[in-house]
């Protein structure tokens, strides 16, 4: 069974404009979440995590996620892109009580045009 | 801090030959993860390490592929013969506690590159 749905595979925003990635996640019991971004040919970098604490959670250079149950999302956000920001996104998931197992969504490739 | 150090950066080599890729994790942290990366995919693990022990090796693929980790610090990762198939990047990760009550960041290296021709 799928754990974490990226539902777009590719965004295109213009810089100065807001950034949605969308992020659904599947689990049995209380998740972690985090979101990671890879530059080329670089690895990956954590962005922010969701640990059951704050379900809204800022990460670095300008980006927050919030968790909402609810819905069983976990969406990342910006209110203005940068041409740096550029990169592929990963959301990921704990599932079970294995909290040390990753589940990784496919990626979401972020262009940000001039 | 120094990150979690893996080389070689990119390996190209031809199909049935050994290939051999190393990590160095960041000081202090007691696991160590072997990612397979394929193009336009998310990670997937292949092994993971608690100290000596490797606690998750059920997507390594054992008839090729093999791990250690030495003295619980350094970490290799062989496959001998490479098909094709395997080319993909290669990430290794670390977390500084072990499996618990509590998820730990896992910290990634650069990967290494495989191209098998």
């Amino acid at each position: 069974a799928q754990s974490v749905t990226q539902l777009d595979s590719h965004v295109s925003v213009s810089e100065g404009t807001p950034v949605l990635l969308r992020c659904n996640y599947s689990s049995s019991y209380s998740p972690s979440l985090f979101w990671y971004v890879q530059h080329p040919n670089k690895g990956l970098q954590l962005l922010l995590k969701y640990t059951s604490a704050a379900t809204l959670v800022k990460g670095i250079n300008g980006f927050e996620a919030e968790f909402k149950k609810s819905e069983t999302s976990f969406h990342l956000t910006k209110p203005s892109a940068h041409m740096s920001d550029a990169a592929e996104y990963f959301c990921v998931v704990t599932r079970g009580v294995n909290f040390n197992k990753f589940y990784f969504g496919s990626g979401t490739k972020l262009n940000v045009k001039p | 801090e120094a990150g979690v150090v893996q080389s070689p950066r990119y390996k190209i080599i031809e199909k049935k030959q050994p290939v051999a890729f190393w990590c160095n994790p960041i000081s202090g942290h007691n696991t160590l993860y072997w990612y397979l990366q394929n193009l336009g995919q998310g990670p997937e693990l292949l092994i993971r390490y608690e100290n000596e022990e490797a606690v998750d090796d059920s997507q390594l693929p054992k008839d090729r592929f093999s791990a250690e980790r030495l003295k619980g610090v350094d970490s290799t990762l062989k496959i001998q013969p490479a098909e094709l198939g395997d080319s993909a990047v290669y990430l290794c990760a670390s977390s500084l506690g072990t499996s618990g009550t509590s998820t730990d960041t896992q910290y990634f290296g650069p990967g290494t590159r495989l191209t098998v021709l």
